[in-house]
């Protein structure tokens, strides 16, 4: 089993469409976790972190289940320019590096 | 401030030669990681460097792939007798320390022809 999970996609989808992407990590005892965004042949770069309480930036929304071991990124009124990939990011309790998963592609259509 | 720059932005090789790439982080910047990522793919972890700890290489997929650092300065990530399947993305990410933020730079698009 992969340390993070993602459904790959792509999810094609209209503006102003409401869309949640999901992440399963396996590590329990993981700590820090983080959704990033990576544009075609772009870098990636921090979307936000992800609290255990929950937390809003904006139209995004990203939750923590511990006991599930899931987190999830929220994405409402989606706009043309959120069409990216969206990567999770998981401190995997090795101590050493954050694990990234392969990312969920969205494209938000006129 | 200057964010974490890569060298250079392409680098186009012939099979069997060795290659080296750049990287500068942001200064102050203890964590320097190396990642690979192959069009179309996630990202493949390489190689992180904690400060002046031993490097967690657990990352490189093989011997020809090799990489240093200065103090908490610049790293190079070398890679002997190129094969076509090391043509791919390299990226390299600074961090305050283990377990924050990662910042990236713009990347090195190797392509071994």
């Amino acid at each position: 089993r992969k340390e993070v999970e993602q459904d790959p996609g792509p999810f094609n989808v209209p503006e102003g469409a409401t869309v949640a992407f999901n992440c399963t990590y396996s590590n329990s005892a993981s700590q820090s976790f983080f959704w990033y965004r990576q544009d075609c042949r772009k870098e990636p770069k921090l979307l936000m972190s992800v609290y255990s309480s929950g937390n809003e930036d904006g139209r995004f929304t990203a939750q923590l289940n511990r006991a599930s071991q899931y987190i999830s990124l929220l994405i409402r009124d989606s706009k043309l320019s959120d069409s990216a990939t969206y990567l999770c990011v998981v401190n995997a309790g090795s101590a050493r590096q954050l694990t990234f998963g392969s990312g969920t592609q969205l494209t938000v259509l006129p | 401030g200057a964010g974490v720059s890569q060298s250079p932005s392409n680098k186009v090789t012939e099979k069997g030669k060795d290659v080296e790439l750049r990287c500068d982080p942001i200064s102050g910047h203890t964590a320097l990681y190396w990642y690979r990522q192959r069009l179309g793919q996630g990202l493949e972890f390489l190689i992180y460097f904690q400060g002046n700890s031993a490097p967690d290489k657990s990352g490189l997929p093989s011997d020809r792939f090799s990489a240093e650092r200065t103090g908490e300065s610049v790293s190079t990530l070398t890679i002997q007798r190129t094969q076509q399947e090391d043509s791919a993305v390299y990226l390299c990410a600074s961090s305050p320390g283990q377990g924050f933020q990662q910042y990236f730079g713009p990347g090195t698009r190797l392509t071994v022809t």
